[in-house]
């Protein structure tokens, strides 16, 4: 049973570009959260996507935006990327259908680095 | 979401039983109490979590004060693999399944 796949694993973008992350849930679940963790810190919770449409929203401008697709899978993508931005993306799947939801299951992340 | 508050660290020895404490003062009546860890290099991972009462799994044991103003978390025999950061979260149930992360509590094993 595969868990949650994040792709790339790293990235080195330059200040004002534009990039896009990808994460497969685990097998069976429905729901996608997308956190972004600085060195050192905790993670931050950006946006979560349930039926195709975003469902929460944590404090980030909207350069952060996402899209989940039929088959579950879900993209986050940041435009004029900043200095500040470099941190580890954070990929957690759940199952929300039932109305019941305890474990998010997290990806390894994708690494990005601003330059 | 209610704060929560970790010590910055914890040390153990191997094999020992570990106590992991975290207090929640401001918890309200819909909050469930989660522990996720984040071992290096990897994403966080549940551990377990609880409302009221004492929950234990095959990973830990959650231990709620009976107001709910604290918790513990036990690892009955730690081992080097045990190793990271520890996270206590309250997660209202009224409003979703977003998670907001403190600072943790990493946990040092020695050998």
């Amino acid at each position: 049973d595969a868990g949650v796949t994040q792709s790339p694993t790293h990235l080195i973008k330059t200040r004002g570009q534009q990039v896009t992350l990808r994460c497969s849930p685990k097998s069976g679940h429905d729901t996608v959260s997308w956190y972004q963790q600085a060195l050192g810190q905790g993670p931050q919770f950006i946006f979560q996507y349930y039926e195709e449409e975003e469902r929460q929203r944590g404090n980030f401008p909207d350069r952060f935006s996402g899209h989940q697709f039929p088959n579950y899978s879900s993209e986050l993508n940041v435009n004029a990327l900043l200095l500040g931005d470099s941190a580890l993306y954070l990929c957690a799947s759940s199952l929300v259908g039932t109305g019941v939801t305890y474990e998010q299951y997290f990806g390894p992340g994708t690494r990005l680095t601003v330059t | 979401d209610a704060k929560t508050t970790q010590p910055n660290s914890m040390e153990s020895n191997e094999e020992e039983p570990v106590h992991l404490p975290c207090n929640h003062s401001t918890i309200s009546g819909t909050d469930y109490i989660h522990w996720y860890r984040q071992l290096p290099s990897q994403g966080p991972e549940y551990v377990i979590h609880g409302l009221t009462s004492n929950v234990n799994n095959r990973m830990a044991s959650l231990a709620i004060a009976e107001d709910r103003k604290s918790s513990t978390l036990i690892l009955h025999r730690a081992t080097l693999r045990d190793a990271a950061v520890y996270y206590c979260i309250l997660r209202d149930r009224n409003a979703g399944n977003m998670l907001t992360f403190g600072g943790g509590t990493r946990l040092m094993v020695k050998p």
